[in-house]
């Protein structure tokens, strides 16, 4: 959690508009996550990044993009495409392997958006 | 199939009762597992973690897990809870095919009453 900077907070979002969420992190970690929260179905998998300009597509990656071009900085892009934006999103970093941490994931505050 | 998944979704107990959260993965090789809590209002935390050695690990608040690799399970115990721990659980595990990366399990809400 300490290092890890999602902003904003909460944000609204008009139907058809497109949404651009941060996370920054200052971890020196390789790896980055996106997870959704919602109520009764925990978290999920949007997309992770393993190393700069590498990235895969989770379990729920529809509707959604990334972009790894820095280490230390990997956005979400909720489309206009997200059928049911409105949720809690969580960016979480680790270094997989890595010999003091294995593979222990650090989570940012989150950011609730929620659509209008 | 899930990677990782955790059976009971609401659990609710009184104080001083013993918990048991279930949690089972599905990858074969090597793992490292994870407990993490998110308290109402907060973000997640780690409680605990297992990587090798002793399967039987100790976290935070009383918090213990034991690893039983034939079982393919990280079980999460507390001998007694208190009002304080409810909470929501995860438990992590590998993504299936790769042990670098984490998944996460559907989540225990834990409600203890007082």
């Amino acid at each position: 959690d300490g290092g890890i900077t999602q902003s904003p907070k909460y944000l609204f979002r008009k139907e058809g508009q497109n949404v651009t969420l941060s996370c920054e992190q200052n971890l020196n970690h390789d790896a980055m996550y996106w997870y959704r929260q919602d109520p009764g179905q925990g978290l999920r998998l949007i997309y992770y990044s393993q190393i700069v300009n590498d990235f895969q597509k989770g379990d729920i990656a529809e509707g959604y993009s990334v972009s790894r071009e820095k280490k230390e900085s990997f956005p979400l892009t909720v489309t206009s495409a997200q059928k049911n934006p409105t949720a809690f999103y969580l960016c979480a970093t680790n270094n997989p392997g890595g010999a003091r941490t294995g593979n222990t994931i650090y989570f940012g505050e989150g950011s609730w958006l929620t659509v209008v | 199939a899930q990677s990782v998944s955790q059976h009971n979704h609401h659990v609710i107990l009184s104080e001083a009762a013993s918990l048991e959260l279930g949690c089972n993965y599905s990858y074969g090789g090597t793992v490292n597992l994870f407990w993490y809590v998110q308290y109402p209002g907060q973000h997640l935390q780690l409680l605990l973690k297992y990587f090798s050695g002793d399967p039987l690990v100790k976290g935070i608040k009383g918090f213990e897990a034991e690893f039983i690799k034939s079982k393919f399970s990280f079980n999460l115990r507390k001998p007694s809870v208190q009002w304080s721990d409810t909470a929501e659980y995860f438990c992590a595990g590998p993504l299936s095919g790769s042990a670098r990366q984490l998944t996460f399990g559907s989540g225990t809400q834990l409600t203890v009453l007082p």
